[in-house]
């Protein structure tokens, strides 16, 4: 089992569409969780942490289910602009240092 | 957030050169960079960890003798690819991860092609 997994997508969907994207981890002992969105040949661009609490930023709402491993990441209102792919990230211990782990990318497409 | 610089942001080489790819942070002292790479429509995957004033951590398939690293001092790691072949071509992406911040921040990458 991947240690980070999303559902590669692409979605499709029409402009003003919400949108909602799942991300599983494997460690139960991950502390930290992110989601990234990368653009097309671009590094990637820290979106926003996820918190225990749930947060939300404008149109970005991000929750976290400990229990069930896994985070999400809710887009309202979708515009053209959110076209891109979304990297969901998780950070834990391993082997003695901190470390990072991405999943494989959400792709989007919002369509006119 | 916090501002990392990679260089060279593009690099094309001949098989068998060596090719040194610099990351910085610019605004913030990273005790930890991390150097990933990404091969068209894949996923980032993480090659080692940079820590300042010792070794650098690699990830498992990753050659340490290939892919040499160095973290000198708190705003600089290099990446050096060495004897890089065709199928080294790549996108080549440093994050850092200074004192005060929990998330990482990428560089701009570095896109090397060899012929």
């Amino acid at each position: 089992r991947k240690e980070v997994e999303q559902d590669p997508g692409p979605f499709n969907v029409p402009e003003g569409a919400t949108v909602a994207f799942n991300c599983t981890y494997s460690n139960s002992a991950s502390q930290s969780f992110f989601w990234y969105r990368q653009d097309c040949r671009k590094e990637p661009k820290l979106l926003m942490s996820v918190y225990s609490s749930g947060n939300e930023d404008g149109r970005f709402t991000a929750q976290l289910n400990r229990a069930s491993q896994y985070i999400s990441l809710l887009i309202r209102d979708s515009k053209l602009s959110d076209s891109a792919t979304y990297l969901c990230a998780v950070k834990g211990w391993s082997g003695g240092y901190q470390k990072v782990t991405f999943g494989t990318g959400t792709k989007l497409q919002v369509i006119p | 957030g916090a501002v990392v610089s990679q260089h060279p942001s593009r690099v094309i080489c001949k098989s068998g050169t060596s090719v040194k790819i610099e990351c910085r942070s610019l605004d913030f002292q990273a005790t930890t960079m991390f150097w990933y790479r990404q091969f068209p429509k894949q996923s980032l995957m993480l090659m080692a960890t940079s820590n300042e004033g010792s070794k650098a951590t690699y990830e498992q398939g990753v050659e340490k003798d290939k892919f040499l690293i160095n973290h000198a001092s708190l705003t600089l790691s290099t990446l050096t690819v060495t004897s890089a072949h065709p199928e080294d071509s790549s996108f080549y992406i440093c994050s850092a991860n200074g004192l005060t911040y929990n998330e990482q921040f990428f560089g701009p990458g570095t896109r090397l092609t060899v012929l």
